[in-house]
């Protein structure tokens, strides 16, 4: 069965530091997600891209964070300089037009 | 901007129960969804509905547009099935908005 596949796994990097979370979404899926869930919290949405641009936002995805479809098939999100807050999970998803969202196993970030 | 709540928090039964799982929310919907997060973290999603009733395996959910509430009912509860249940909702626009789950324990 198809799956969406995120790396890395879990990332550790230090406050100030430029990370980049990959995402490589369903083959011939076209709405693609990202979430973060800080622990203990619940799940909040990030951003949607559909069509080669961001379709919707949170007010939790500020300039420091991006996204982007480099090459047809990884979905990237960007953070551009970490804070201890952006500590999460992170999670990727992806859909096919009406059907249900297929969620990644997410990245672990942790910001030191 | 809506508010999904979900009921109750915690939950513990033992092997065979009937689950029954709340979720309210305050504003219309355009769908609903029922995920299943493991406690390794990874998201399942189990339902995507949108009126009437869903049913897979030994999972059914419902809907009530009318009420705002959806129920999640696991039938014949098996240890395999702990886990924390989440409610999310979509407006007219993309964005979910996830309830803070429900920490399910079926005990042997």
């Amino acid at each position: 069965e198809p799956e969406v596949t995120q790396t890395p796994s879990h990332q550790v990097t230090q406050m100030g530091q430029e990370v980049i979370l990959r995402c490589v979404p369903i083959s011939n899926h076209l709405y693609f997600y990202w979430y973060r869930q800080i622990l203990g919290q619940k799940v909040e949405f990030l951003v949607s891209f559909y069509n080669n641009e961001i379709s919707e936002k949170s007010e939790i995805f500020d300039d420091q964070f991006s996204v982007e479809r480099p090459d047809g098939s990884n979905f990237t999100l960007k953070i551009r300089s970490t804070k201890l807050e952006d500590s999460a999970m992170y999670f990727c998803a992806s859909k096919a037009v009406l059907e249900t969202q297929y969620f990644g196993p997410g990245t672990r970030l942790l910001v030191l | 901007k809506n508010e999904v709540e979900q009921s109750p928090q915690n939950l513990t039964a033992q092997e065979g129960e009937f689950i029954t799982i709340n979720c309210s929310y305050s504003v219309g919907i355009s769908a609903l969804h029922w995920l299943q997060q493991h406690p390794g973290g990874g998201i399942v999603s189990l339902f995507m509905l949108s009126s009437g009733k869903k049913k897979h395996g030994r999972l059914i959910a419902t809907i009530n547009i009318q009420e705002k509430h959806s129920s999640l009912h696991i039938t014949a509860s098996h240890p395999r099935d702990s886990a924390v249940y989440i409610c999310a909702v979509r407006g007219g626009n993309e964005k979910l908005t996830f309830g803070t789950g429900t920490r399910l324990t079926i005990i042997p």
